[in-house]
């Protein structure tokens, strides 16, 4: 079965300092993997995307994406967090299915 | 408008009442995605048109659930007979291309249903 993890519920880091947000699948073949973002009452709203070629992929915002095969990850990062990042973060597989991760909320901390 | 957009933004239903929710795509986009996400949990995929044929419906929780898009454009996901258990947020996204993999999918604001 696909599936996609979210380890951690919140993700507190202050701003200015770099931040990671964690996501691993297991999918039975190469999937293609996404990040989006949530704001409150909002929609999700597209960051970045691995489909094939450079591992590091880079995104809206600053952000960027590192897809590791051998440890079946794509965590988030970006180098230095603002306190407009504060939001909820997906993770999603996109292979024979479409799947989200339960999401992670991360705060910026002034 | 320049995205999706999809109305109501908000419904409440009395338990039994059946609810339409209308999804206007991205001009032109090919593929139209339907979700329900639940309270604290990711989007968990309903179906999937492209143009006006969906081609996965695999997601619908019960044959409660009809979603149609009969010009290609415009798409309606009608709930019959309401349960408590389909309160949700219902988002609504499309995609340029044909692709349910690779494509980026663009979401609306969702609708948050409420059965009381």
């Amino acid at each position: 079965a696909q599936s996609v993890a979210q380890p951690e519920d919140q993700v507190n880091v202050a701003e200015g300092n770099p931040l990671t947000v964690k996501c691993t699948y297991s999918v039975s073949g190469n999937p293609y993997l996404f990040w989006y973002v949530q704001y409150p009452n909002r929609g999700l709203q597209f960051l970045l995307k691995y489909i094939t070629g450079d591992n590091l992929v880079k995104g809206s915002y600053g952000f960027e994406a590192e897809f590791n095969k051998s440890q079946t990850s794509f965590h988030l990062k970006k180098p230095s967090a603002l306190v407009s990042d504060s939001a909820l973060y997906f993770c999603a597989a996109f292979y024979q299915k479409v799947t989200f991760g339960t999401g992670t909320k991360l705060q910026v901390i002034p | 408008g320049a995205g999706v957009s999809q109305s109501p933004r908000y419904k409440v239903a009395k338990r039994g009442q059946d609810v339409a929710l209308r999804c206007d795509p991205i001009s032109g986009h090919v593929s139209l995605f339907w979700y329900q996400q639940a309270l604290g949990q990711g989007p968990e995929f309903l179906t999937y048109f492209q143009n006006e044929a969906q081609l996965d419906k695999s997601g619908l929780p019960s044959d409660r659930f009809f979603a149609e898009r009969p010009e290609g454009s415009v798409s309606t996901l009608k709930i019959q007979r309401t349960q408590q258990e389909d309160s949700a947020v219902y988002l609504c996204a499309s995609s340029q291309e044909g692709s349910r993999t690779t494509d980026t999918q663009y979401f609306g604001p969702g609708t948050r249903l409420t059965v009381l």
